[in-house]
């Protein structure tokens, strides 16, 4: 079965500086998917970004992006310049290609505070 | 586009009564998931449904816990003669296909048990 880690319970970072979450993930599949996920206080959980696990090439949207290291099993998400409203959980999640796709599997996430 | 669509928003059940819980997937999408939420917690995966068919259902409780996804209305978590560990933030998701797609989250339920 997959696991999905991420080791920083808490961050904090400055408003409009750069923070970076980690997260890991078990797997001994080769094709699969991973994604973050913000939750924000109203508890409405929001894509933020997802990378294919063929593509070298690290995702990014606008001022959030990867850093998907394939052979380490790590999926780490930067948020640059960040802002008040980045505040919130931010949830690692990993989903298979192969026989078991579908459900995705979350890590316990990760609480980011921007300090004005 | 309504997005997902979930109610009740809070539930307060008492213990040993029943838990009915709701879900619209958004327009277009035919899988559906239901994950619990602990407080700070992560989402734990429940089960897996497509139209009509349970796909997944390895993290549902074997007691007490069913789901279902009828071919017409919504996809429904039920909870039997619930308990307090039962007390959490139900959310469903949708999304259109497997693959690359993430998921599209309802606002979740939170159900209280007393």
């Amino acid at each position: 079965a997959q696991t999905v880690t991420q080791s920083q319970p808490e961050m904090s970072v400055q408003e409009a500086e750069t923070v970076t979450l980690s997260c890991t993930y078990d797997t001994s599949e080769s094709d699969y998917y991973l994604f973050w996920y913000k939750q924000p206080p109203s508890r409405q959980m929001i894509l933020v970004i997802r990378q294919e696990a063929y593509k070298q090439q690290n995702a990014t949207e606008n001022r959030f992006s990867v850093n998907f290291q394939k052979a380490a099993k790590s999926f780490s998400l930067k948020i640059s310049d960040s802002q008040l409203g980045d505040a919130a959980m931010y949830f690692c999640a990993y989903r298979s290609e192969g026989t078991n796709a579908g459900k995705s599997t979350f890590g316990d996430g990760t609480t980011l505070t921007v300090k004005p | 586009n309504a997005g997902v669509m979930q109610n009740p928003r809070h539930l307060v059940r008492r213990r040993g009564q029943e838990a009915r819980l709701r879900c619209s997937p958004m327009k277009g999408h035919s899988h559906v998931y239901w994950y619990r939420q602990l407080p700070e917690e992560g989402l734990k995966f429940m089960v897996y449904l497509q139209k009509e068919n349970i796909i997944d259902e390895s993290g549902m409780p074997k007691e007490r816990f069913s789901a279902e996804f009828p071919k017409e209305g919504p996809s429904i978590l039920r909870i039997q003669q619930v308990v307090r560990g039962d007390s959490a933030a139900y959310f469903c998701a949708s999304s259109p296909r497997t693959g690359n797609y993430g998921y599209t989250f309802g606002s979740g339920t939170r159900l209280t048990v007393v």
